[in-house]
């Protein structure tokens, strides 16, 4: 248990659905990351969020759409996803933003199939 | 090409045995992280490293950080099945307050 819960675990849609990952973290940390895992490539940054404003957008397609209610909340809307979406989407959060010598936890992820 | 490159991608070996795995980058990074995730799990964090010719030890695990900070090793002794996963590098780029992580080594320890 890292004290960062995702949901839901396992997720199939098809390319016209509109769903939303929830990531919840009980640590108290001010920063909230998404994450994409694809096979055979390294972890990719997508969305970093810091005392509930967005700091950095790594050029994600405009078919994610993240949500930041509150330090301990976050969203990623999904809507007309494409098959090559597929892949394990982490939640993460850290104490500050700064990351020298600052720890990740992970969430367990959300395993996405697009069909 | 990585920023960060990690070999071997897949390691497989008998319990008891040795095994080292490497972190390999041309930049020079601030600080380097060591991860392992299990199946179905995300990453969770084994150690940082900040300081050139670093090295730390965890349990059966030793981790050292290049002297001119552009690598880092993982060195497991006596590998037991509970070591399998897979290993991620990720580090901070010098300059730069973005972690980059590697593609990782899918490490299988066979009883």
């Amino acid at each position: 248990e890292t004290g960062v819960t995702q949901t839901p675990r396992h997720l199939v849609m098809g390319m016209t659905n509109k769903k939303s990952l929830k990531c919840e973290q009980h640590l108290g940390h001010n920063a909230m990351y998404w994450y994409k895992q694809s096979a055979k490539k390294p972890l990719e940054l997508m969305f970093v969020y810091n005392f509930k404003e967005q700091t950095e957008n790594n050029s994600v397609p405009s078919r994610f759409s993240p949500e930041c209610p509150n330090s301990s909340h976050l969203f990623l809307h999904l809507h007309t996803l494409q098959p090559e979406d597929s892949a394990l989407y982490l939640c993460a959060s850290s104490r500050d933003r700064q990351i020298t010598n600052e720890k990740l936890f992970f969430g367990s992820g959300t395993q996405l199939s697009v069909l | 090409t990585q920023l960060l490159e990690q070999s071997p991608q897949f390691l497989s070996i008998q319990e008891g045995e040795n095994l080292t795995v490497y972190c390999n980058s041309s930049s020079v990074f601030s600080s380097l992280q060591w991860y392992r995730q299990e199946p179905g799990e995300g990453p969770v964090l084994l150690v940082t490293v900040v300081t050139g010719g670093e090295v730390k030890k965890l349990k059966r695990l030793t981790f050292q950080f290049g002297d001119a900070r552009k690598d880092s090793s993982l060195h497991i002794t006596a590998a037991q099945p509970g070591d399998t996963g897979l290993y991620l590098c990720a580090g901070e780029r010098q300059g730069a307050q973005k972690l980059v992580f590697g593609q990782g080594t899918r490490l299988t320890i066979n009883p």
